[in-house]
């Protein structure tokens, strides 16, 4: 299996301010073949399904706002939130697809300071 | 708008079997890998498993010999068992819509249902 590790576990931003979150896996997600690296991120409010937010690590799911972003390749992966807004509180994961079973990170809970 | 509806018990005893549900609708069936994923309360998420149109099924080894994924392409729904309940199967369940690259890796998930709260206890 995959192992998918976020880091950190929580994280305090203020409002406007940039929040990063990583995610690395326990081997490469990358798809020679095509040069996709085969990741996802979700967001998930409480009370709420996972909301798929990022695939392919940097494409960006319609209707996303593009203060999200993804990035990364092979291992490490980054999450990006440009300007926290008060909407963003949320526990947001990591997904792999490259192998099965598909793995998700353990998540990362991000606050308003 | 594509929406995924799923119902089913949600309180079981230990050694019962959970059956959940998922309808899809405003979407097509075909085409696509339709998924169940688990989370236990305050805790992280689990692929369980999933089937595609064909009726083709792949489970994740940790739950493989109590799983069972069924699917209805006349009426759009998929299906979970799961036998042999324990308090550690206990999480909220969910159906997903997976789209995955032909010939290439697993899917990643752009619809889920609501989550059905499985509980299981004595």
């Amino acid at each position: 299996d995959i192992v998918m590790t976020q880091s950190p576990d929580s994280l305090t931003v203020s409002l406007g301010e940039r929040a990063t979150i990583n995610c690395t896996s326990g081997q490469s997600v990358l798809y020679s073949s095509n040069n996709k690296n085969y990741l996802a991120w979700y967001q998930q409010k409480p009370g709420q399904p996972p909301k798929l937010l990022i695939y392919w690590a940097s494409t960006r799911e319609s209707g996303v706002p593009d203060r999200l972003s993804g990035s990364g390749s092979g291992t490490d992966f980054t999450l990006t939130i440009s300007s926290l807004q008060a909407e963003d509180v949320a526990v947001y994961y990591c997904q792999q697809y490259y192998s099965s079973p598909i793995t998700f990170g353990q998540g990362t809970r991000l606050e308003i300071k | 708008q594509v929406q995924l509806q799923q119902w089913g018990a949600g309180l079981l005893k230990p050694s019962e079997t959970l059956s959940l549900t998922c309808a899809v609708y405003g979407g097509s069936f075909s085409g696509y890998y339709w998924s169940w994923i688990r989370q236990p309360p305050g805790k992280g998420l689990e692929w369980i498993g999933e089937i595609n149109d064909d009726g083709s099924t792949n489970y994740n080894p940790t739950l493989k010999s109590r799983v069972t994924i069924s699917g209805d392409t006349s009426v759009n729904q998929f299906s979970l068992k799961l036998i042999s309940m324990t308090a550690a199967d206990t999480a909220i369940y969910y159906c997903a819509r997976g789209f995955r690259v032909v010939h290439s890796g697993w899917p990643y998930f752009d619809y889920w249902g609501q989550g059905n709260l499985v509980t299981v206890s004595s």
